[in-house]
């Protein structure tokens, strides 16, 4: 089965750097999803990762270790709007379906 | 459309009630995928279609829930005789193919609250 476990609540301060870990224990691994929920919305993707090594996409970076089972996503220079739930996801099985989400960290951004 | 569409955007339904909720996915998208997320939770997994096949719904939590998706696009989930713990938002989700790493594409979600 999949379990997936990430810090619940986080804080931060506008401008500054905040990293969110995921760990997970998949039955097979075929990459691992980061999406973005505002409150009141819907998820939107992030990233991916299959392969170790860290991946950077803007503001947003997402680092994979495949022997340790972790993952984070990297915030840089943040902004109030940032504010929102992080969920990292794996798939359960080969292909992209379904995915199975951690519980989200919810990240509040402060002056 | 441009996105997943979810109707309706907001349920209150009585308790024993039967609901159904509509998802349109993206235009042309195979897979389509519902979940089930409560408050200050992540989604959880209900059920997943390829086309018109409902390939996996492991995830529904009665026999009082029902997904279809018969011609291949729009999709239907039924729940009837609701009870309190339904309450949830209901999200729809759509790739374009079954393929590791393809971005599942989320609707807004239909806020169900069961009175």
């Amino acid at each position: 089965g999949q379990n997936i476990d990430q810090p619940t609540e986080m804080t931060a301060t506008e401008g500054a750097i905040v990293q969110i870990n995921c760990t997970y224990q998949t039955s097979g691994f075929n990459g691992l999803f980061w999406y973005q929920q505002h409150a009141g919305e819907a998820p939107t993707f992030l990233s991916y990762n299959v392969l170790d090594g860290l991946e950077e996409k803007g503001r947003f970076s997402s680092f994979l270790s495949r022997s340790k089972g972790y993952s984070y996503l990297l915030l840089k220079e943040l902004q109030m709007k940032d504010s929102a739930s992080y969920l990292c996801a794996a798939p359960v099985n080969s292909g992209n379906t379904p995915l199975v989400f951690g519980k989200g960290t919810r990240l509040s951004v402060i002056a | 459309g441009a996105g997943v569409s979810q109707s309706p955007r907001y349920k209150v339904a009585k308790r024993g009630q039967d609901v159904a909720l509509r998802c349109d996915p993206i235009s042309g998208h195979v897979s389509l995928f519902w979940y089930q997320q409560a408050l200050g939770q992540g989604p959880e997994f209900l059920t997943y279609f390829q086309n018109e096949a409902q390939l996996d719904k492991s995830g529904l939590p009665s026999d009082r829930f029902f997904a279809e998706r018969p011609e291949g696009s729009v999709s239907t989930l039924k729940i009837q005789r609701t009870q309190q713990e339904d309450s949830a938002v209901y999200l729809c989700a759509s790739s374009l193919v079954d393929r590791g790493g393809t971005e599942a594409f989320f609707g807004q979600g239909t806020r169900l609250t069961v009175v």
